[in-house]
This record gives C-alpha cells, structure tokens and sequence, in this order.
C-alpha cells in the first residue's frame, strides 16, 4: 500500500494563482520529500523537510509538515504555465528494508 | 556534473521475451534505485543496489532482476515480459546510501510490451 497519499488527484488553476497540495502518510518517517514530473519524464526534486522542521521554503515553494497529523502541505506560490505538472510526495521507510515510496500524484494544470 | 542517463528511452518488446535497460549514476553516486511507473499505478519501487549489493527489493516478482557494476552502473533485466510490464522504468542515484537524502533521477526508459 502507499505510504503516502496526496490530495486532491488534480488541482486546475489560472496563472499567478497560489496552488495548495497536501500529501498524508502513515507511519514515523525521518523526513519527507516533494518531486515535480513533468509528462512522461523523470523526476525532479524539490524540496526535503526532515521531521523536526516544521516549514521550509525554495523560491516560490513553501513545505510544511506535521507530524502530529501525518501531513504535509506544498505551497507554489504565484503559479507559471510552466509549473504544469505531476507533483509527489515521497516518504521513505528505513531500517533494513529501507526504500522511498511514493504516492499516486497530483496533476497540477495552471492555465496561462 | 551529468545527471543521471538511462538507455534505452524506447523499448519494443513482444511478450514472453527479456529486456534489458541500462541506468549510469551521478558520478560518486553509490546508491541505485529502480521504479516501475505504470500508467495509473504510480510509482512502484523495484530495487535499490548499493556498493554492487541488492540492499531491498519491492513487491515484483523474480523475473524482475538486476545487477550493479564495479563503476556503480546498473542493468536491469525483466524476463518472460507480459503485458502489463509496459510501463516507464525510472532509474535514480542518490549520494548517500539509503533514503536520507534526495535521489536523482534519469529520463527513463519507456518500455512498451506488445
């Protein structure tokens, strides 16, 4: 099963728009990661928060997490065309069966 | 610094045969990780290969295998195809052994079973 689930599946907004992405998960985690695909490529990432951070920021990107509530939200501010895109959140599991997973995906359209 | 490479980025392969797809790490990247991304599955986690180790492998079965180099290259061979292996395979490297940090990722290679 995913570790991580993000919300909503798909998010349509008009540029220069803010766009809010959220990102659940299940257990513990060391820290939490956000990637960008565009269509059919491989992915990029964005920005890591590690659990005793609370909000990180990268240009136009703001992260927050909470632990309490297994969440995490991703903040693009004043939105491009360019920002078009496949946005995941990754969580890993460590220990000996360490791996990253990651969750199905948000499509992000931003209309020009 | 060249990112991570992948080849083929096209594959054509009928069922029950094998296929091999090709992953180069960043350089003075150990760690190397496989993903499956099937259209609507997201992405699946495959393998991960650490120092010309099998460190983890995800929910595939055996068909699916692979290999590290000495020069942290990796192969990965998927046997007996079936049709539901078509799919884009991600391969990524990270700096650090495990999943501390970020992993980077190469183009993929778009596997296509008929």
């Amino acid at each position: 099963s995913q570790q991580g689930e993000e919300d909503p599946q798909a998010l349509s907004i008009q540029e220069g728009e803010n766009a809010t992405m959220n990102c659940s998960y299940k257990t513990s985690i060391n820290n939490l990661q956000w990637y960008r695909q565009n269509s059919g490529r491989g992915l990029v990432h964005l920005i890591l928060i590690r659990s005793n951070e609370r909000e990180k920021h990268s240009g136009r990107l703001r992260v927050t997490l909470d632990t309490s509530k297994k969440s995490s939200s991703l903040l693009i501010t004043a939105s491009r065309a360019a920002d078009t895109a496949s946005y995941f959140c990754a969580t890993p599991y460590t220990g000996a069966n360490s791996k990253l997973t990651f969750g199905k995906g948000i499509t992000l359209s931003v209309r020009p | 610094e060249a990112g991570v490479t992948q080849s083929p980025t096209h594959l054509i392969k009928t069922r029950g045969q094998q296929a091999t797809l090709r992953c180069s790490p960043i350089s003075g990247h150990t760690s190397v990780y496989w993903y499956q991304q099937a259209l609507g599955l997201g992405l699946q986690f495959l393998l991960w290969y650490d120092e010309g180790e099998e460190r983890n492998r995800g929910n595939f079965p055996p068909r699916f295998s692979g290999r590290q180099f000495p020069n942290y290259s990796s192969e990965l061979n998927v046997n007996a195809l079936e049709l539901e292996d078509s799919a884009l395979y991600l391969c990524a490297s990270s700096l650090y052994s495990g999943v501390r940090d970020e992993q980077f990722f190469g183009p993929g290679t778009r596997l296509t079973v008929l």
